[in-house]
């Protein structure tokens, strides 16, 4: 049963654009969510979190957005560039000192230049 | 700075031989450490953690095994692999009360034939 659903396994930005990757859960006890970015041959690298007390945290062309009722979050990246041509994973915890993160299977993003 | 090794980056092995891999962390001390696998077309799986030397926690019942000799070093094993345990594992370490910011090795693709 997955409890992180990142619905779309890809997606095609042009450069410049907005990229909106997207994350749904099933969890109501998740309450800190975290993005993770990851290129080909490398461990996935932090990108972006945030607690369930927010509705949206921002760092530089970075935002996160939570809507906790409909258990939806997303990542917009604006403006997309090159170089975030990645696997973004979107990841829950029920807590933040949990030891359990739970993984969505990823999006692949390619932004087109 | 803290960095993080993994090795090998990739396995080739038959099915039924051992499996070892290693992780080792530099630049902390005392850090909570994590395997990772991610199967084909699935997300990030928690397979073990660790918050200390000798201290190890399993997620979920499977044929591997984890040890922490030392404070920094982290092994997965195998007696004798499946087909099944083919992946990407990935070693992680997080710091302090923050466990869910994980800061991951480079992975192995294990292929188990």
């Amino acid at each position: 049963d997955q409890q992180v659903k990142q619905n779309s396994p890809s997606l095609s930005v042009q450069e410049g654009r907005i990229s909106i990757l997207n994350c749904d859960y099933t969890n109501s006890m998740f309450d800190y969510f975290l993005w993770y970015k990851k290129y080909p041959a490398e461990g996935p690298t932090f990108l972006i979190s945030i607690s369930s007390i927010k509705d949206k945290n921002e760092d530089g062309r970075f935002t996160v957005f939570l809507n906790k009722s409909a258990k939806h979050l997303s990542l917009h990246i604006v403006p997309s560039q090159p170089g975030d041509s990645a696997v973004y994973f979107c990841a829950a915890s029920e807590n933040r000192g949990s030891y359990q993160l739970t993984f969505g299977k990823g999006t692949k993003l390619s932004v087109i230049p | 700075s803290q960095t993080i090794h993994q090795w090998p980056a990739t396995l080739v092995q038959p099915v039924g031989s051992p499996l070892s891999l290693e992780c080792t962390v530099e630049g902390t001390s005392n850090p909570n450490l994590y395997w990772y696998r991610q199967a084909a077309g699935r997300g990030l799986q928690l397979l073990f953690y660790s918050v200390g030397i000798g201290q190890i926690s399993s997620e979920v019942p499977q044929n591997l095994s984890a040890s922490r000799p030392q404070d920094r070093q982290f092994i997965l094993s195998s007696k004798k692999l499946l087909l099944s345990d083919s992946g990407f594992y990935l070693c992680a370490w997080s710091g302090g009360q923050l466990n869910e910011k994980l800061f991951f090795g480079s992975g192995t693709q294990l292929s188990v034939l």
